[in-house]
């Protein structure tokens, strides 16, 4: 079936730690974007990417990174510098044009421990 | 102000009836609209695009008013299964085909038996 994997689905950090967290898409969508999602609060916009091999900072990149070497690809790594990542991450994918939807994978939780 | 607001609800609905409920933005600009459904510690999944001219999707209504900038959503005859988060998203052009997707907060619908 189409559609956007992420894994893994929960993950616990240690203070001082990176760590990576996955998104594959089969839809063979060009743009690829990472939100975070904070209780109460609209999803934010991470990283996005439109092409690959290229990728834009988000509202809140800083303590984030991104690639993008493969279209179906754009893994997150959620560095040390970033200082609450406690939160609902969400991968999502979309294709050429405006107006056409975006489309989400079952997002990742971390939590710092 | 926020960019795209919503009430935050929850909207305690009994079983059969019928709930509805605004989302304003702020930008103008702003031309395409949708609504999504998210359950609790899921990801967001498309509920339906908004049209200029209002479209139906079974027991859901989805408005656009672009001169006081909100859209609606009317849920009829409501289901248990109807409770969840509704969020509204807004797609913004900036220059490119993208556009930028924006998101409420997302409104709490609750039906009881």
């Amino acid at each position: 079936d189409g559609g956007i994997t992420q894994s893994p689905k929960y993950l616990f950090r240690k203070e001082g730690q990176n760590v990576t967290l996955s998104c594959e898409q089969n839809l063979n969508h060009d743009a690829m974007y990472w939100y975070r999602q904070d209780p109460g609060q609209g999803l934010r916009l991470i990283y996005y990417s439109q092409i690959v091999n290229d990728f834009q900072k988000g509202d809140i990149a800083e303590g984030y990174s991104v690639s993008r070497e493969k279209k179906e690809s754009f893994p997150l790594t959620v560095t040390s510098a970033q200082k609450n990542p406690t939160a609902f991450y969400l991968c999502a994918s979309r294709s050429t044009g405006q107006g056409n939807t975006i489309y989400f994978g079952e997002g990742s939780w971390l939590t710092v421990v | 102000r926020k960019e795209v607001e919503q009430d935050p609800g929850p909207f305690n609905v009994p079983e059969g009836a019928t709930v509805a409920f605004n989302c304003t933005y702020s930008n103008s600009a702003s031309q395409s609209f949708f609504w999504y459904r998210q359950d609790c510690r899921k990801e967001p999944k498309l509920l339906m695009s908004v049209y200029s001219s209002g479209n139906e999707d079974g027991r859901f209504t989805a408005q656009l008013n672009r001169a006081s900038q909100y859209i609606s959503l009317l849920i009829r005859d409501s289901k248990l299964s109807d409770s969840a988060t509704y969020l509204c998203v807004v797609n913004t052009p900036r220059g490119d085909s993208w556009g930028k997707f924006q998101f409420g907060a997302g409104t709490q619908v609750v039906v009881t038996p």
